[in-house]
């Protein structure tokens, strides 16, 4: 039971490159959250779905687009990276009902240069 | 605006003692309230949860206590232990009327166990 995997685990871009971290959880939730954390901001969340083919704007959604074209997939793209995207990002999925808590990857440090 | 208040950024504990982080909340519409554990280059885990129809919620040395009133709420841990040094996120949410699937995260307190 794999939960929640975020790839890659680590990357260095350069200002202005481009990039996507992928998201894919296996327990069939239909809510899925990108976040990032930075140093005394705490969790801070981008953007997110509450179901296939459907996203919406977070508290810092600037800089990043997403997409969810499977259910079980969460696509966080930066179109140009700046150095103030220089943090950790964080998946997270939830299935909504009963517990009402998320499950979240491991993390991807990002640093760009 | 901050809805979900961590105000200490750290706190250091003795082994065997208590723990007590705290949590304050300004949304009165927050009705769902979890705790969450973070060790280095991992995942926030989930720990603990409470809701607002209660004001007590325990599991094994984890407690958490909820003021609705005070719109407050703290996490004992109790004895601690070295193996409990993380960050810990207070968070929040509603759950009436099912439109709102977010949790809104405080900023963490780093909690260090010294042996």
């Amino acid at each position: 039971n794999a939960g929640v995997t975020q790839t890659p685990k680590f990357r260095v871009l350069k200002t202005g490159q481009s990039m996507t971290l992928l998201c894919a959880q296996d327990m069939n939730h239909e809510y899925m959250y990108w976040y990032r954390q930075d140093p005394g901001m705490g969790l801070r969340l981008i953007h997110y779905s509450v179901g296939e083919g459907t996203t919406a704007k977070g508290e810092v959604p600037d800089g990043y687009n997403v997409s969810r074209l499977k259910k079980q997939n969460f696509l966080l793209g930066l179109e140009s990276a700046a150095p103030s995207q220089t943090s950790v990002y964080f998946c997270a999925s939830s299935s909504g009902k009963g517990f009402y808590g998320y499950t979240f990857g491991s993390g991807t440090r990002l640093t760009v240069v | 605006d901050q809805q979900v208040k961590q105000n200490s950024p750290s706190l250091s504990v003795q082994e065997g003692r208590i723990s007590i982080l705290n949590c304050d909340y300004t949304n009165s519409m927050f009705d769902y309230f979890l705790w969450y554990k973070k060790y280095p280059a991992e995942g926030p885990t989930f720990l603990i949860s409470i809701s607002s129809i209660k004001d007590k919620n325990e599991d094994g040395r984890f407690t958490v206590f909820l003021n609705k009133s005070a719109k407050h709420l703290s996490l004992h841990i109790v004895p601690s232990q070295p193996g409990d040094s993380a960050v810990y996120f207070c968070a929040a949410t509603w759950r009436s009327g099912g439109s709102n699937y977010k949790l809104t995260f405080g900023k963490g307190t780093l909690l260090t166990v010294n042996p």
